[in-house]
């Protein structure tokens, strides 16, 4: 069965470093979404990527983040200068279709733990 | 997006079934039911959509009264490793706004 995959599934940064969440989304999907969880808590929707470009975005998602799909099958999250709050678990998530009749399912990888010290 | 309402934990016995509840009063015409279900540091996973009526699968049934103003998410004879947080989630999966709203989900806790 198709899966998302994410990489690494842990990631220890220090204070102020940049870095860079990789997800290989299913093959044929064509919506793609990063979202985040700091343990205990909800899970919070960062940002959606279409044809692309960024569809829409969260009040969390400021200039310290961007997305890119720098090929075909790649799909990743960049933090420029890391705080300690952004210390979470990050899910990839994407979706095939977005089509009222057939629903919107959204896939996850297994996530990545960002602990920033 | 709709404001949805469910338990915050329950717990339950293997081999019984269980019945999750989620009130979405100001649901609108083109939302969905959605429930996704996610364990202990993994990703939330889909487990079934509706709109009306009965919704089955091989993992869970969905029923949703006429009114559309509630959901009850069943699962037929649970396991140990159903013990996870259950998400009710309403919105229109045809919006070009396609993220989810996660809410703070039902514990479900399944004992031996």
């Amino acid at each position: 069965e198709p899966e998302v995959t994410q990489t690494p599934s842990h990631q220890v940064t220090q204070m102020g470093q940049e870095v860079i969440l990789r997800c290989v989304p299913i093959s044929n999907h064509l919506y793609f979404y990063w979202y985040r969880q700091i343990l205990g808590q909800k899970v919070e929707f960062l940002v959606s990527f279409y044809n692309n470009e960024i569809s829409e975005k969260s009040e969390i998602f400021d200039d310290q983040f961007s997305v890119e799909r720098p090929d075909g099958s790649n799909f990743t999250l960049k933090i420029r200068s890391t705080k300690l709050e952004d210390s979470a678990m990050y899910f990839c998530a994407s979706s095939e279709v977005i089509q009222r009749e057939l629903g919107n399912e959204q896939f996850f990888g297994p996530g990545t733990r960002l602990t920033v010290l | 997006l709709a404001k949805t309402t469910q338990p915050i934990s329950m717990d339950s016995y293997e081999g019984q079934e269980v019945n999750i509840t989620c009130s979405h009063n100001n649901i609108a015409t083109n939302d969905y039911i959605t429930w996704y279900q996610q364990f202990p540091s993994q990703g939330p996973r889909f487990i079934i959509q509706g709109y009306k009526t009965k919704v089955t699968n091989e993992v869970a049934s969905l029923f949703i009264p006429a009114d559309r103003k509630s959901s009850t998410l069943s699962l037929p004879r649970v396991s140990l490793s159903d013990t996870a947080v259950y998400y009710c989630l309403v919105g229109d999966p045809g919006s070009s706004a396609s993220k989810i709203i996660f809410g703070s989900g039902t514990r479900l806790s399944i004992r031996p």
